[in-house]
């Protein structure tokens, strides 16, 4: 059963902490873009990387950092340079066609 | 500059046609998408169209693309309350020497609203 796998599902963060959001996909998709949605507004990207060990900046990279060591895995580390962190968190991949599939997303909350 | 706009919200009957619009400013955009986003979920794909098409028929859906006023739309027929996301728009600009980027520009979103 094929797709993208995000977890967790909800995830709560203390002030000054660091968490990371897991990523996995068996598509054998070389790309995987993750994004991040606040109420009201579209998807904004913050990084995507289109092949193992190597990443780019989306267009809010600040106070988020991620690894892209295998192909089926791309984790988001969200850091305490995070000033707003509270959104939904999605991931997606792409193969040869380039059209990206989403995962279920993570809802991170910061307490 | 890169932008899509889409109105925010649309409420039709049981049974009728949606018709959900959107805008773009990048003319050179190679495809154009729609995703669906239920409550909590992610995005679903919908449909695509490629720039060089003016129309796409998918079952109930159907995507119509006039590139000269850059305007994308997307019909759902026989609405059904399954039917009531918020749906997205989102495009492909080229990069300055003409390739295709892997990046998507989203619009706002359209809540659809579906009443029995």
């Amino acid at each position: 059963d094929g797709g993208i796998t995000q977890s967790p599902k909800y995830l709560f963060r203390k002030e000054g902490q660091n968490v990371t959001l897991s990523c996995e996909q068996n598509l054998n998709h070389d790309a995987m873009y993750w994004y991040r949605q606040d109420p009201g507004q579209g998807l904004r990207l913050i990084y995507y990387s289109q092949i193992v060990n190597d990443f780019q900046k989306g267009d809010i990279a600040e106070g988020y950092s991620v690894s892209r060591e295998k192909k089926e895995s791309f984790p988001l580390t969200v850091t305490s340079a995070q000033k707003n962190p509270t959104a939904f968190y999605l991931c997606a991949s792409s193969g040869d066609t380039d059209t990206q599939y989403f995962g279920p997303g993570t809802r991170l909350t910061v307490l | 500059g890169e932008d899509v706009e889409q109105s925010l919200f649309l409420s039709v009957r049981e049974g009728d046609s949606s018709v959900i619009n959107c805008t773009y400013t990048d003319s050179s955009s190679t495809y154009l998408y729609w995703y669906k986003q239920e409550p909590g979920a992610g995005l679903q794909l919908l449909t695509y169209i490629f720039s060089n098409m003016d129309m796409k028929q998918d079952q109930r859906l159907t995507v119509l693309l006039n590139k000269k006023d850059k305007h994308l739309s997307l019909r759902i027929a026989d609405t059904q309350t399954g039917d009531s996301a918020i749906y997205f728009c989102a495009e492909t600009p080229r990069l300055n020497y003409g390739g295709a980027t892997n990046k998507l520009i989203f619009g706002t979103g359209t809540l659809l609203a579906v009443q029995p």
